[in-house]
């Protein structure tokens, strides 16, 4: 069956530019999560849907950082002014409960 | 503030033999306890999970064995192949939060296995 996929799988951008990320979670997973992974270290929260809800921004580093998913489904990760700082894996996951399904990633590299 | 502490930062085994990864928590309010194996490449896969009620859950090769006095959980990996080699990630996350149940991940294994 189809798992979560995740849009572009590799954006390079120069500093100063706006990207956004696109994750498609599994069909019918009510819960989706991103994360921001650097270089050789775990998983980092940023955010949480409930649906079309957000009900956790918490982990987002600064005001530069918004997501959205507003059908309840595909949601997007949206970074202004990227600094080279924002360099990283960004991972989406899904779930239905507690198990959570991870995305391949969207590494992105900021020059 | 680390909340989840794993060790060792990396690990060469030889095929056969036993890998073991440790990780320590702060928080008590944590109660799912989850390890991910990640590929180069890609995203993490859960190998296998537990809650504070049981001490120990054994998967196939893979056990979770679970100290909540000691607030340590570790992962063995019994007769290692060289298709383990990944990284591992131990994982935490409350309940309390509704549905909210953001994961806290360790820094992460990197294991070896030699053919």
């Amino acid at each position: 069956g189809a798992g979560v996929s995740q849009s572009p799988r590799y954006k390079v951008a120069k500093r100063g530019q706006d990207v956004a990320l696109r994750c498609d979670p599994i069909s019918g997973h009510v819960s989706l999560f991103w994360y921001q992974q650097a270089l050789g270290q775990g998983p980092e929260f940023l955010t949480y849907f409930q649906n079309e809800a957000q009900l956790d921004k918490s982990g987002l580093p600064s005001d530069r950082f918004f997501a959205e998913r507003p059908e309840g489904s595909v949601s997007t990760l949206k970074i202004q002014r990227t600094q080279q700082e924002d360099s990283a894996v960004y991972l989406c996951a899904s779930s239905l409960s507690r198990e959570q399904f991870f995305g391949p990633g969207t590494r992105l590299t900021v020059l | 503030q680390q909340q989840v502490k794993q060790s060792p930062q990396s690990l060469i085994v030889q095929k056969g033999g036993i890998s073991i990864i440790n990780c320590a928590y702060e928080n008590t309010a944590f109660d799912y306890f989850p390890w991910y194996q990640q590929f180069p490449g890609k995203g993490p896969a859960l190998l296998i999970a537990i809650r504070p009620d049981v001490s120990e859950k054994k998967e196939g090769r893979f056990t979770i064995s679970f100290n909540k006095s000691a607030k340590q959980f570790s992962l063995h990996i019994m007769d290692s192949q060289p298709g383990d080699s990944a990284t591992y990630f131990c994982a935490a996350s409350e309940g309390w939060g509704g549905s909210n149940y953001k994961l806290t991940f360790g820094k992460g294994t990197l294991l070896t296995v030699n053919p």
